[in-house]
């Protein structure tokens, strides 16, 4: 089942924080997270994988609520070159394939 | 320039050719993974590959075939394509290991344009 993600899109000023959901009505396994920019292919940011758990580099983090069966993806200071679709991967435990949420647009402006 | 290589970029094709979609990738990695992705919407997966075996096929028709011929490659082929079949046909690696901890590494994608 497609996890849910939230808000649809974002419109922010360059240096403006933004934090985009990714909701399942189902036990999650992992979380991941990954950046697409028009045209080009999805980049790998960051997996979790344990509820409450963290993680992060440069300023974008995320955390993983396991009990909500929830993400979240925070960026920090935004910058230009995080414009483009945001997309959460969820896994079932066993599943081994990742469903995609419908995305979050971001786009950022100077 | 990413590490997973897809060819070609852009295909043309009639509904009643046929044609191949290449993916080669040199990670060492034994899960791949086929995706279709129309516009504004996320990436759908289509088959999975885990060490040259299919493991997964997501009920897709059988006008789409895949093939694994060794651990670097992976082959879609087409025929008989709908004009709904015309999307960016993604291709994506990953190492194998337990379920949801290995990142997938995407190619730039196929644009298959379906006349």
């Amino acid at each position: 089942q497609q996890p849910v993600q939230s808000p649809q899109a974002v419109i922010l000023r360059e240096g403006e924080d933004a934090v985009i959901n990714c909701s399942s009505s189902k036990a999650l396994y992992s979380v991941h997270w990954y950046r697409q920019k028009h045209g080009e292919a999805p980049v790998f940011l960051m997996i979790l994988l344990k509820g409450g758990e963290q993680k992060g580099h440069d300023k974008i983090s995320a955390s993983f609520n396991e009990k909500k069966q929830q993400s979240s993806l925070y960026l920090t200071a935004s910058q230009l070159s995080y414009s483009g679709t945001y997309f959460c991967g969820t896994e079932k435990l066993g599943a081994q394939k990742l469903v995609f949420g419908q995305g979050t647009r971001l786009t950022i402006n100077p | 320039d990413t590490e997973v290589t897809q060819t070609p970029k852009h295909l043309v094709m009639g509904m009643t050719n046929k044609k191949s979609l290449k993916c080669e990738q040199h990670m060492g990695h034994r899960a791949m993974y086929w995706y279709k992705q129309k516009a504004k919407k996320p990436p759908e997966l289509m088959f999975v590959y885990s060490y040259e075996k299919l493991s997964i096929n997501e009920s897709v028709p059988s006008r789409f075939s895949p093939e694994c011929p060794n651990s670097s490659l992976l082959n879609l082929h087409l025929h008989a394509l709908q004009p709904e079949d015309s999307a960016l046909y993604l291709c994506a690696s990953s190492h194998q290991g337990q379920a949801g901890n290995q990142p997938q590494h995407f190619g730039d994608g196929t644009r298959l344009s379906i006349l």
